[in-house]
């Protein structure tokens, strides 16, 4: 089974630092995704990634297969940016995919 | 559009009693998920439906059940609660279950068992 392990736990930020956040993984895999937990509790997927980089507004995420790590960087973070980020893989390409990390909660104060 | 919808968003049972989770996608998905969420732990699966028709077991499906109802329902039974059932429960879809496609989750249920 995939190990799927997220640094740091826990960080606390002010309002327009650079945040980054990491995510690596023990087994190689097809596809990583980065996902958003709010306060409230609801999931929203934020990115997939099998290579190289993507970017959405502030949000960047990185993949390195050779070195199994990813980062999600927010550029200017916001109070609102506050949630629980998940790094989750796909190993194979069984149905029952996914293994998730245990998420990393961001505070950004104002 | 709603995505995916569950009902109720908050339950507490006593020991012993049973109930049903329900889940609805309007997303014409074929693949459907059950997740339990625990402190200091990640998301870990239940039961998914690779599609309409079948179910097949998770990480951790003891205690559980599940009906695929029809392509748009995948509703989660606990039988006979225990405390250690007490979780967030999120139902999640996305379009076929062997891809890397996005899974779309709900809003969760926090269940506790007394």
């Amino acid at each position: 089974k995939n190990e799927v392990e997220q640094s740091p736990q826990n960080l606390t930020a002010q309002e327009g630092e650079f945040i980054t956040i990491n995510c690596s993984y023990s087994v190689g895999i097809s596809a990583l995704h980065w996902l958003q937990q709010h306060p409230g509790g609801g999931i929203v997927s934020l990115f997939m990634l099998s290579s190289g980089k993507k970017k959405h507004g502030r949000l960047i995420a990185t993949i390195n297969i050779q070195e199994k790590h990813s980062s999600l960087h927010i550029t200017a973070s916001h109070p609102r940016d506050s949630a629980v980020y998940i790094c989750a893989v796909r190993s194979g390409g069984g149905a029952d995919g996914l293994t998730f990390g245990k998420g990393t909660h961001l505070i950004i104060q104002p | 559009n709603a995505g995916v919808t569950q009902t109720p968003k908050f339950q507490v049972l006593k020991t012993g009693q049973s109930m049903t989770l329900q889940c609805a996608q309007d997303m014409n998905h074929n693949s459907m998920y059950w997740y339990r969420q625990d402190p200091g732990m990640g998301l870990r699966l239940i039961y998914y439906s690779a599609s309409e028709g079948t179910t097949d077991k998770g990480e951790v499906p003891n205690g559980y059940n599940v009906s695929r109802l029809n392509k748009r329902e995948f509703s989660l039974r606990l039988e006979s609660a225990a405390p250690s059932q007490t979780s967030v429960y999120f139902c999640a879809s996305s379009e076929w279950a062997n891809s890397n496609q996005p899974q779309h989750f709900g809003d969760g249920t926090r269940l506790s068992i007394l």
